[in-house]
């Protein structure tokens, strides 16, 4: 595996279910992100760790839980979702949060029913 | 408030023909601007990025255009080919912060036959 790498790469889901969203990066970066890509809309940055610390937090409902156990993977835990919640969910990384290009996994393409 | 402004949203080009898309930003503390790619089912790849010391960037078939005084940046795809078919998003971010972007809201372009 090279880049950025992400599964599920589909996932459908009741609004009372729990699930979690996995990126793995297999480029030696040192920060990672995830972002809610919708349409017609910019991507919203929703947390940045690096070296495995928490960031940034832009404000993201306590139902989406991040969690970096080590630099080159990051979570989602996805609980009570809603409807509104249904978008792409991309994963990236960079050498650092100071430093570097953003490379981009594929994405998570989320539905909440 | 949308930091980045992108226009148009979408845009159809004859292939051989050139595609503009343009890029306003408001804060004058930004200071790199890249432009990303997406292919349907992948994640933004970067494409060519530009600082503020230079007024053109041109990379083959893809040239950005900067105008630091207006504030504002485009993209130049010349020759367009069918494969330039994507969705293309400028972003900006401010020194030392060069991982962590502000998207535009993207424009889904198509190259005809």
């Amino acid at each position: 595996e090279t880049g950025v790498t992400q599964t599920p790469r589909h996932l459908v889901m009741g609004m009372t279910n729990k699930k979690s969203l996995k990126c793995e990066q297999h480029l030696g970066h040192n920060a990672m992100y995830w972002y809610k890509q919708s349409a017609k809309k910019p991507l919203e940055l929703m947390f940045v760790y690096n070296f495995k610390e928490q960031t940034e937090n832009n404000s993201v409902p306590s139902r989406f839980s991040p969690e970096c156990p080590n630099s080159s993977h990051l979570f989602l835990h996805l609980h009570t979702l809603q409807p509104e919640d249904s978008a792409l969910y991309l994963c990236a990384s960079a050498q650092t949060v100071t430093l570097g290009e953003q490379y981009f996994g594929p994405g998570t393409r989320l539905t909440v029913t | 408030q949308q930091q980045v402004k992108q226009s148009p949203q979408s845009l159809i080009v004859q292939k051989g023909g050139i595609s503009i898309i343009n890029c306003a930003y408001e804060n004058t503390a930004f200071d790199y601007f890249p432009w990303y790619q997406q292919f349907p089912g992948k994640g933004p790849a970067l494409l060519i990025a530009i600082r503020p010391d230079v007024s053109e960037k041109k990379e083959g078939r893809f040239t950005i255009s900067f105008n630091k005084s207006a504030k504002q940046f485009s993209l130049h795809i010349m020759d367009s080919q069918p494969g330039d078919s994507a969705t293309y998003f400028c972003a900006a971010s401010k020194s030392g912060t060069a991982s962590k972007l502000t998207f535009g809201t993207g424009t889904r372009l198509q190259v005809t036959l």
